[in-house]
């Protein structure tokens, strides 16, 4: 069983839809990260969370600590947030572990 | 301010032969670790560095190795290549070691025929 799971591996949505992404973690964290990476390999951080929730335009990223559970959500999806999101652990030691992504696909 | 800055973007080598990667971090970031990305494995975390020394490393072998300068830029190095080792390499800095956001490089494209 990985470290990081996430699902759905793949996501398709209308124009405008909300999503939700999942993440859950067997490991002790010191923050979880939500990578986008579009196709071409670029890799951009969308958040950084050690607790609660916090929000950057349309996109919302909650953990819970106890529950060893993120989620990402998207409102108004639109076409350009089409990519692979990434959820990505670091532990007590600094290492990153990473999920497998997420491939989201928003049509018009 | 310029953002991570990977060379080369892309290279093709033969199995046997060995490469070099290079990473220039953000401009006052002191802490740059490598990651390894295959369709069939996803990102792997390969190494850290912080103050020119090895923090950590991934599990991988010991043909891959790193190192950083003074100046906080980073290579790493992968002798003896194998068709496995065909990969995207990203490159990222955070300010620190602690809990910070973390900047990645565009990554080199490495075939291994």
């Amino acid at each position: 069983k990985n470290e990081v799971e996430q699902s759905p591996q793949n996501l398709t949505a209308q124009e405008g839809e909300f999503i939700t992404i999942n993440c859950s973690y067997s490991v002790g964290i010191s923050a979880l990260h939500w990578l986008q990476q579009h196709p071409g390999g670029g890799i951009v951080s969308l958040f950084m969370l050690s607790s609660g929730k916090k929000k950057h335009g349309r996109l919302i990223a909650t953990i819970n600590i106890q529950e060893k559970h993120s989620s990402l959500h998207i409102t108004a999806s639109h076409p350009r947030d089409s990519a692979v999101y990434i959820c990505a652990v670091r532990s007590g030691d600094y290492k990153l572990t990473f999920g497998k992504g997420t491939l989201l696909t928003v049509n018009p | 301010k310029a953002g991570v800055t990977q060379t080369p973007r892309y290279l093709i080598k033969t199995r046997g032969q060995q490469v070099t990667l290079s990473c220039s971090p953000i401009s006052g970031h002191r802490s740059v670790s490598w990651y390894q990305q295959t369709p069939g494995q996803g990102l792997q975390f390969l190494f850290e560095y912080f103050s020119e020394t090895q923090r950590n490393k991934g599990n991988f072998p010991g043909r891959f190795s790193g190192r950083q300068f003074s100046n906080s830029r980073s290579e790493m190095n992968v002798s003896t290549l194998e068709l496995g080792d065909s990969a995207l390499y990203l490159c990222a800095s955070s300010l620190d070691r602690g809990v910070n956001t973390i900047y990645f490089g565009e990554g080199s494209w490495l075939t291994v025929v």
